[in-house]
């Protein structure tokens, strides 16, 4: 069973343009959720991260969107750049337990110039 | 600084083979687990350590064993690998944190079960 949901699985943007995955858990109990950016060949890197307490955060052209209500979170790539493409991976954890993230399927984002 | 170094980055093995995947990391983190990636699934947790002596499983633990006796090493064994164990392999690390928590990934070991 699959703890966090994403959407979609592969996605095409023009240079300059919005990208948006989106990402949705069960677990009320999930108290972190960050997004991991990999390239090929290479393991995934730390992008950027949201406790539930606030409802976006913004780091430079990436930028996450938090409803806790609806127990979905987003990320939102402004200005797509051809260097963005990768695929991403939103995830969700619980402090307490020890660190133990749960990864949604990935997203495979193609910027084209 | 050489962060999470795994070895080896490639590997074949026959069905019924064993075979150890190492992990090492120089950021003296208390935390350290490994993951398993395919096509569609995303990163899947096999097994997790939160200390020297200490581990616990993950969402696919079966066919896995890990030991952590020392911070800095994390090997993960296949005992009888499987087709099934076909897979790219990620060893992380990350230090408890009040801020939030950030994973520290390998470079990944690619490994093929024929």
């Amino acid at each position: 069973q699959q703890q966090v949901k994403q959407s979609p699985q592969s996605l095409i943007v023009q240079k300059g343009g919005i990208s948006i995955i989106n990402c949705a858990y069960e677990n009320t109990a999930f108290d972190y959720f960050p997004w991991y950016q990999q390239f090929p060949g290479k393991g995934p890197a730390l992008l950027i991260a949201i406790r539930p307490d606030v409802s976006e955060k913004k780091e430079g052209r990436f930028t996450i969107s938090f409803n806790k209500s609806a127990k979905q979170f987003s990320l939102h790539i402004m200005d797509s750049q051809p260097g963005d493409s990768a695929t991403y991976f939103c995830a969700a954890s619980i402090w307490w337990t020890g660190n133990q993230f749960y990864f949604g399927t990935g997203t495979s984002l193609t910027v084209i110039p | 600084n050489a962060g999470v170094t795994q070895t080896p980055k490639f590997q074949v093995l026959k069905t019924g083979q064993s075979m150890t995947l190492q992990c090492a990391q120089d950021m003296n983190h208390e935390y350290m687990s490994w993951y398993r990636q395919d096509p569609g699934m995303g990163l899947r947790l096999i097994h997790y350590s939160v200390g020297a002596g200490i581990t616990d499983q993950g969402e696919v633990p079966n066919g896995y064993n890990v030991s952590r006796s020392t911070t800095e090493d994390f090997p993960l064994r296949l005992l009888s690998a499987a087709p099934s164990q076909t897979s790219v392999y990620f060893c992380a690390s990350s230090s408890y944190s009040l801020v939030g928590e950030k994973l520290f990934f390998g470079s990944g070991t690619q490994l093929s079960v024929l």
